[in-house]
């Protein structure tokens, strides 16, 4: 049974980097896609991203140039930074995760509690 | 990539069964059997609960199904409870980005 911990900087000013970790415990850390999806407070989800054990990305297109999904394998983490952040950013960040391999899912289970980040100068 | 599109609110009353749309294109909800639906309480994590169009995770109610017609997917609530009122998410593979998009939200109150 996996599970998902995260943590990171929660104030940032506008122009910084967002910088968020998540903790993977339990299960097969190869066996996922670990992603990045966000909230802003009131509003709908965004998927910004996701990993590979491989450390093969994708990201949404209208993030892409700003963002970047890292992985550690050997602390079974993965990590997220988006640069040049503004106001607009500010919303929860959750970690989720999505099966992979030949049995890949096209859904998201488990999720990070969330993290929020407030941009704001 | 735009998001897929939700009422923004429906609400029955206790027993009762409700229906929420998700609405998108060939590219996403119409083109694949990739949709997902998530339950979200304020202040808590989005909890899986239909994956790949209609099928339900284990530990979740079977009060809670999905279907899929062209380009719009469903979830229905039957027997409606009052631990169900929460906001409901729907996602769905996009092959327009490679990448995932969500819905708008659905907010559902039990009356």
């Amino acid at each position: 049974q996996v599970q998902l911990q995260q943590w990171g900087a929660g104030l940032l000013k506008p122009s910084e980097t967002l910088s968020l970790t998540c903790a993977v415990y339990g299960g097969s850390f190869s066996a996922y896609y670990w992603s990045w999806i966000r909230q802003p407070p009131g509003k709908g989800l965004e998927w910004i991203g996701e990993i590979d054990h491989s450390g093969s990305t994708n990201y949404n297109p209208s993030l892409k140039s700003r963002v970047t999904i890292l992985i550690d394998r050997s602390n079974n983490q993965f990590s997220l930074k988006l640069i040049s952040v503004t106001a607009a950013e500010t919303a929860v960040y959750y970690c989720a995760s999505r099966i992979s391999g030949a049995a890949a899912g096209n859904w998201f289970d488990p999720w990070g509690q969330g993290t929020l980040v407030t941009v704001s100068s | 990539q735009s998001a897929l599109t939700q009422p923004a609110s429906v609400s029955g009353s206790p027993g009762q069964s409700i229906t929420i749309s998700c609405t998108g294109t060939s590219s996403d909800v119409g083109g694949y059997n990739y949709v997902s639906w998530y339950q979200q309480h304020p202040g808590k994590a989005p909890k899986l609960m239909i994956y790949d169009v209609s099928n339900r995770p284990s530990g979740v109610s079977n009060r809670f199904s999905g279907s899929k017609s062209g380009n719009t997917a469903s979830l229905t609530i039957s027997g409606l409870q009052a631990e169900d009122e929460a906001d409901y998410y729907c996602s769905s593979y996009t092959s327009s980005s490679t990448s995932y998009v969500f819905g708008t939200g659905t907010k559902v109150t039990v009356l």
